[in-house]
């Protein structure tokens, strides 16, 4: 059962930023939204995580709307190494991450 | 590096063998997972550690045995694997079960 939506796909430019939506309009109260990145024959990556209020640590932001039921993950200035797989994943307060398709996401120089 | 290690990073077994993956965290976490990403399909929970005990069996086949002998530590022993049984094995790891995980580079494994 797909709880997020994301776009397959999207392009940016070295240096700019990057804006990843995610949709989650099934989302409950005590369901945290999770993202994770998969760069090739590597295994996924943490980024940042939050529940209602905007988040940002030293690799991205994260801004979920104030209904919660979508978020975008930011990537301040994006470089080539950021090319990668991005799972937005809604998580309740357990162990389990379920990952869809992601969104790939192609940094240009 | 991400504190989680996996050996071997590619294996390359008959079905008739009898192989282990090793996942080892440096991160002081709790909790352990073993995970299956196959091609073109989302990851797969295999299994669930908390302090040592198997909290989680996601109805996998009994070819696949999980030993968990300390919170560092997880193993997969593999014996008469299939070849659809191909994949990326990944181990990941998290201070407790609600936490977020952190995942090694996994385990290339291909059954001929």
């Amino acid at each position: 059962d797909a709880k997020t939506t994301q776009p397959p796909s999207m392009d940016c430019a070295e240096g700019r930023a990057a804006n990843l939506p995610c949709n989650h309009s099934t989302i409950s109260g005590n369901e945290y939204v999770y993202w994770y990145r998969q760069i090739h024959s590597q295994g996924p990556q943490y980024i940042i995580h939050g529940l209602k209020n905007n988040e940002t640590n030293e690799m991205a932001s994260l801004i979920i709307t104030e209904d919660r039921k979508s978020s975008t993950l930011i990537l301040p200035h994006a470089t080539l190494r950021d090319t990668a797989v991005y799972y937005c994943i809604v998580r309740g307060h357990d162990y389990k991450l379920s990952f869809g398709a992601g969104t790939t996401v192609t940094v240009r120089a | 590096e991400t504190g989680v290690t996996q050996t071997p990073r590619h294996l390359v077994m008959g079905m008739t063998n009898k192989k282990s993956l090793k996942c080892e965290q440096h991160l002081g976490h709790n909790a352990m997972y073993w995970y299956k990403q196959s091609a073109k399909k989302p990851l797969e929970l295999m299994f669930v550690y908390n302090f040592k005990e198997q909290t989680e069996n996601n109805s996998v086949p009994s070819r696949f045995s999980p030993e968990c002998p300390n919170s560092s530590h997880l193993f997969l022993h593999l014996h008469t694997l299939q070849p659809e049984d191909s994949a990326l094995y990944l181990c990941a790891s998290s201070q407790e079960v609600a936490q977020p995980q952190h995942f090694g580079d996994g385990t290339r494994l291909s059954i001929l």
